[in-house]
């Protein structure tokens, strides 16, 4: 069974940020929060990864939550290249089994 | 650096029959991961390889298997195939060092 929860939909206006949240209060110490998305049925698409700190790369920024129960996927200037699907994942070191929950539907309207 | 390749794109077998799909991961990465995608299910977890061992096996029958070899590349094979078994298959390779695993671009097999 999934190990996260999101909401399964959201909208964004393009050139906004796009907050999208993520539940994930069962996380074991040494799981890491991954987020991918997937663009019409292509293969999922990396987007970030952090264990507890705050990550920021050239597609979003990560915020997990102190007690590592939550976490939000920030893209700060969302286009309409970002509608996908957006998946929150948790795994465990030293295993790559990756457990994907249903994601949040993202729609960037102009 | 070229991305996770899977081979064929699109395969069409009737019910009964086998199918080989094949992977080849980035270069250096050893790791190989399989996932199925139905649109009923989502996205599921297959096995994991490392190292041409399998590290890690979801649930699914027997009829699913698969191997790694020297060169990290990997094949999975379906036997009696089901008309259950139409689905877009995902292959996944990581990087041991920054823990980033990339995927493929799927095969997209029919059963009829």
């Amino acid at each position: 069974d999934a190990k996260t929860t999101q909401p399964p939909s959201m909208d964004c206006a393009e050139g906004r940020a796009a907050n999208l949240p993520c539940n994930h209060s069962t996380i074991s110490g040494n799981e890491y929060v991954y987020w991918y998305r997937q663009i019409h049925s292509q293969g999922p698409q990396y987007i970030i990864h952090g264990l507890k700190n705050n990550e920021t790369n050239e597609m979003a920024s990560l915020i997990i939550t102190e007690d590592r129960k939550s976490s939000t996927l920030i893209l700060p200037h969302a286009t309409l290249r970002d509608t996908a699907v957006y998946y929150c994942i948790v795994r465990v070191v030293n295993t790559d089994k990756l457990i994907f929950g249903t994601g949040t539907r993202l729609q960037v309207f102009p | 650096k070229a991305g996770v390749t899977q081979t064929p794109r699109y395969l069409i077998k009737t019910r009964g029959q086998q199918v080989t799909l094949s992977c080849s991961p980035i270069s250096g990465h050893r790791s190989v991961s399989w996932y199925q995608q139905t649109p009923g299910q989502g996205l599921q977890f297959l096995f994991e390889y490392f190292s041409e061992t399998q590290r890690n096996k979801g649930n699914f029958p027997g009829r699913f298997s698969g191997r790694q070899f020297s060169n990290s590349r990997s094949e999975m094979n379906v036997s009696t195939l089901e008309l259950g078994d139409s689905a877009l298959y995902l292959c996944a390779s990581t990087n041991e060092v920054s823990y980033e695993q990339y995927f493929g671009p799927g095969t997209r097999l029919t059963v009829t």
